[in-house]
Parts: structure tokens; C-alpha cells; sequence
């Protein structure tokens, strides 16, 4: 079962920023927080990742919470092309099956002219 | 850089039928992952390897399915004989290394229809 909840859909007007909640209230100290998205009729594609500090890319910021119990996926600018399902897991840091990316329903995002 | 490349992209065939997907992982990886995806069920982890050894093997659904990696560059997902549940978008994803924060990425899968 994936570890995380995360709303069904949101969505985001084009240019503005689209911020993605994710509650992982049982997280623990070894597991990373990671985002994916899946574009229709595409594979997932990694998005970020951290571990309890703020993390930033050229295509997305993570913010953690200090607790670590949730976190938010920051688009700065939505685009059309952001439209996709947004999908926040957590996963263990190294040792044992730590290949499983356990993906639950995730955010479907729809980005509106 | 090249990706994942997963072939076929769109497969149907009749059920009894065998069924073989591949996927040729992103360079220098050594980690791949085969995942199955049906609107039910969402996104599945099938099996991984690690250095063309399979390592969990416990998604696979049956013993009708089978997986190898025969080389660092190469894997193939065998459905034999093949079922209409076994309808579904299959994906591979190739990664440095298990553990650590490293990220998989993913082909654009396999479509396959089982009639």
C-alpha cells in the first residue's frame, strides 16, 4: 500500500504556480520523499526527490516540512504541458527490495488556459 | 541521450498466444525494472534486477510470466501463454544503482491487448 495521500485532482491557471500537497505522516527517517508525474499515454517521469532538506531543480521545488510528515510539489509556472498525475512516494534509502517505487493514485493536475 | 526504449509500443495479439516485451535500459545503468500498469490495479513493480541478476521477483503474477536480462543492455518480459487479464501497459525503467536517492526512469511502455 502506498504510504502517502495526496489529494484526487487540482487544478492550476496557466503561469501560475502549482503547488501539490503530500502527507506521509508515517515516514520514516531512512525514506526519501520522491515526486513522479505520468503524462497521458506516457512512462513516469521523475520529477525531484529529497530527505528533509528543500530541494530545487530546473523543473520543480520540494518543500518538506520540518517533521517530515508532508510536503508540497512546486511548479513555479505551470505550463499545458504540466498536465499530468503527480505522484508523491516514499521509498526507503538502500537495502532490501528498495527498488519497489510503491505508486498510489496520485494528484491528477489539470493546467487551464 | 537516449532513454528507455521499450519495443513494441502497441502489441494484440489472441489469448494462448506468446507474448514477449523488451526494453533496452538507459546506458551504464544497472538496475531495471519491469512495472505493469491497468486502470484497476495502477502502477505495479513486476520484477528488478540488479547487474542482470533478478533480485525480487514477487509482483510477477504467475508462472506464466517470466523475465530475463541476458546482458547489461537488454531484457526481456515473457507472458506465456497469455490471458485477457493480462491486458495492460507494460513499462521498464533502468536506474544507476538500487538505494540512495537515485532516480528511476522510466521507457514509454509496451501496450498490450490480449483478445
Amino acid at each position: 500500500d502506498a504510504k502517502t495521500t495526496q489529494p484526487t485532482s487540482m487544478d492550476c491557471a496557466e503561469g501560475r504556480a502549482a503547488n501539490l500537497p503530500c502527507n506521509h505522516s508515517t515516514i520514516s527517517g531512512n525514506e526519501y520523499v520522491y515526486w513522479y508525474r505520468q503524462i497521458h499515454s506516457q512512462g513516469p517521469q521523475y520529477i525531484i526527490h529529497g530527505l528533509k532538506n528543500n530541494e530545487t531543480n530546473e523543473m520543480a521545488s520540494l518543500i518538506i516540512t520540518e517533521d517530515r510528515k508532508s510536503s508540497t510539489l512546486i511548479l513555479p509556472h505551470a505550463t499545458l504541458r504540466d498536465t499530468a498525475v503527480y505522484y508523491c512516494i516514499v521509498r526507503v534509502a538502500n537495502g532490501g527490495s528498495q527498488g519497489n517505487l510503491i505508486f498510489g493514485k496520485g494528484t491528477k493536475l489539470s493546467v487551464k488556459p | 541521450d537516449a532513454g528507455v526504449i521499450q519495443s513494441p509500443r502497441h502489441e494484440v495479439t489472441e489469448m494462448g498466444q506468446e507474448v514477449t516485451l523488451r526494453c533496452k535500459p538507459i546506458s551504464g545503468h544497472n538496475s531495471l525494472f519491469w512495472y505493469r500498469q491497468t486502470m484497476m490495479r495502477g502502477l505495479e513493480l513486476l520484477i528488478y534486477f540488479n547487474n542482470n541478476v533478478p533480485i525480487d521477483d514477487s509482483g510477477m503474477p504467475e508462472d506464466r510470466f517470466s523475465a530475463k536480462m541476458p546482458n547489461a543492455s537488454f531484457s526481456t518480459l515473457k507472458i506465456q501463454p497469455s490471458e485477457p487479464r493480462d491486458s495492460a501497459v507494460y513499462f521498464c525503467a533502468s536506474s544507476l544503482k538500487t538505494g540512495g536517492g537515485l532516480a528511476q526512469h522510466f521507457g514509454d511502455g509496451t501496450r498490450l491487448s490480449i483478445l
